[in-house]
């Protein structure tokens, strides 16, 4: 099984040029989420997903933009990159079966360096 | 907001048990406690998770007393691929219904040495 999938894995972009993170799940789990990791650092949560048609904001939603159109495709869009947005992106999904707690399911994640 | 707080890095020798443990003194009734492994250039990947008292699988055994303010990480054995970021999660329960938010802190990296 492929799992989650994201492309590309590694990208150089120049400051304001805009491109799109490509994330799918053939997993079938209604929820998606995408996170960037700084060096050295957790993880903090960008965008979030609870099923096609619906996306909500994380914890630091500013420079990007989303959309969920079917439940296997979870693309993030970079408008105007500028240098602090120079990390590692995860993309991750999950099954909610229960109410608090989920598996997280993440891709192999995409290099992001903008200059 | 739940909020989980480990140490920031550990030192063990191969062979040797590890024990990591993971404060969460706002947990919630319903929330269970999890952990993630992630690897240099990896994406986190699932290990353990728990409600109460002790589990235990392939890979590790997880242990939350009765007050569940806490969970203790036990991995047997380590060897030098248990290297690695240890991450403790709890769920949210203030993201509203349907909409859990899961956040990894800065995780505890273990390095186990020869």
């Amino acid at each position: 099984n492929a799992g989650v999938t994201q492309t590309p894995k590694f990208r150089i972009l120049k400051i304001g040029q805009s491109m799109t993170l490509q994330c799918t799940q053939d997993m079938n789990h209604n929820y998606m989420y995408w996170y960037r990791q700084d060096p050295g650092m957790g993880l903090k949560l960008i965008y979030y997903s609870v099923g096609a048609g619906i996306t909500d904001k994380g914890e630091v939603p500013n420079g990007y933009n989303v959309s969920r159109s079917t439940t296997e495709d979870f693309p993030l869009r970079l408008e105007l990159a500028a240098p602090s947005q120079t990390s590692v992106y995860f993309c991750a999904s999950s099954y909610l079966y229960k109410e608090v707690s989920e598996k997280l399911f993440f891709g192999s994640g995409t290099q992001l360096s903008v200059l | 907001l739940a909020k989980t707080t480990q140490p920031i890095s550990m030192d063990s020798y191969e062979g040797q048990e590890v024990n990591i443990t993971c404060s969460h003194n706002n947990i919630a009734t319903n929330d269970y406690i999890t952990w993630y492994q992630q690897f240099p250039s990896q994406g986190p990947r699932f290990i353990i998770q728990g409600y109460k008292t002790k589990v235990t699988n392939e890979v590790a055994s997880l242990f939350i007393p009765a007050d569940r303010k806490s969970s203790t990480l036990s991995l047997p054995r380590v060897s030098l691929s248990d290297t690695a970021v240890y991450y403790c999660l709890v769920g949210d329960p203030d993201s509203g219904a349907g909409s859990y938010q899961l956040t990894f802190g800065k995780g505890t990296k273990l390095s186990v040495i020869p």
